[in-house]
């Protein structure tokens, strides 16, 4: 069974539009992350939320909207597209906060043209 | 704010030597530190991490680190590479000590090539 699942896999989008990536975890977490990886491969955090509550949000802009309909799932939807939004975004999740692993899920590639 | 530091973006070693990749991190209290790998077209995945007690931890894959407080450094060590190593290694820390702690800053990845 897949611990931390993403969809889609591949995103290809105009400029403008509007999309959201969805994911989900059936670890039995609390706490659950975004993260966005760019073409040289740096790792940042966008969103952290620990049973639905939203704990940490980084400098994002608020054309980024994550949210949690419950435990097992952290969705991410993208207002009117950038061509700077084009990453790979990273889902992961963990038992608690501080001292807990993450476990990621497989990324979503976002392309947007 | 912490950051981290991975002063090597490639680190190529042959088969069956010993391999370094090495971390160095910067934060005001107590560091919570991590590595993780990530495999071509693949998410992250957890090797070990250091919480407190021995500065010696040993996580999957044969891999090992040791935590050294007075350089701030958290280097990841194997005895001998295998070729199946070859991926991108990334170094984590969290700032126990501050209340912002909760973040979880990545450093910006080292690219392992193990040669048959």
């Amino acid at each position: 069974d897949t611990a931390v699942s993403q969809t889609p896999k591949y995103l290809v989008t105009q400029m403008g539009n509007d999309k959201s990536i969805k994911c989900e975890q059936n670890l039995g977490h609390d706490t659950m992350y975004w993260y966005k990886q760019d073409s040289k491969k740096f790792l940042k955090i966008m969103f952290s939320y620990n049973n639905k509550e939203l704990i940490i949000n980084e400098t994002v802009p608020n054309r980024f909207s994550p949210k949690s309909p419950d435990k097992a799932h952290l969705n991410l939807h993208i207002n009117s597209l950038e061509l700077g939004d084009s990453a790979v975004y990273f889902c992961a999740s963990s038992l608690g906060l501080l001292t807990d692993t993450q476990y990621f899920g497989p990324g979503t590639r976002l392309t947007v043209l | 704010a912490q950051s981290v530091a991975q002063p090597e973006d490639q680190v190529n070693v042959a088969e069956g030597n010993p391999l370094t990749v090495k971390c160095t991190y910067s934060v005001s209290g107590n560091p919570y530190l991590f590595w993780y790998v990530q495999y071509p077209n693949r998410g992250l995945q957890f090797l070990l991490k250091y919480i407190t007690g021995d500065n010696l931890v040993k996580g999957s894959y044969g891999f090992e680190a040791e935590f050294n407080k007075s350089q701030t450094s958290f280097h990841l060590k194997k005895p001998s590479a295998l070729v199946s190593d070859s991926a991108l290694y990334f170094c984590a820390v969290r700032d126990i000590d501050n209340n912002y702690g909760q973040n979880f800053v990545f450093g910006p990845g080292t690219r392992l090539s193990v040669l048959p």
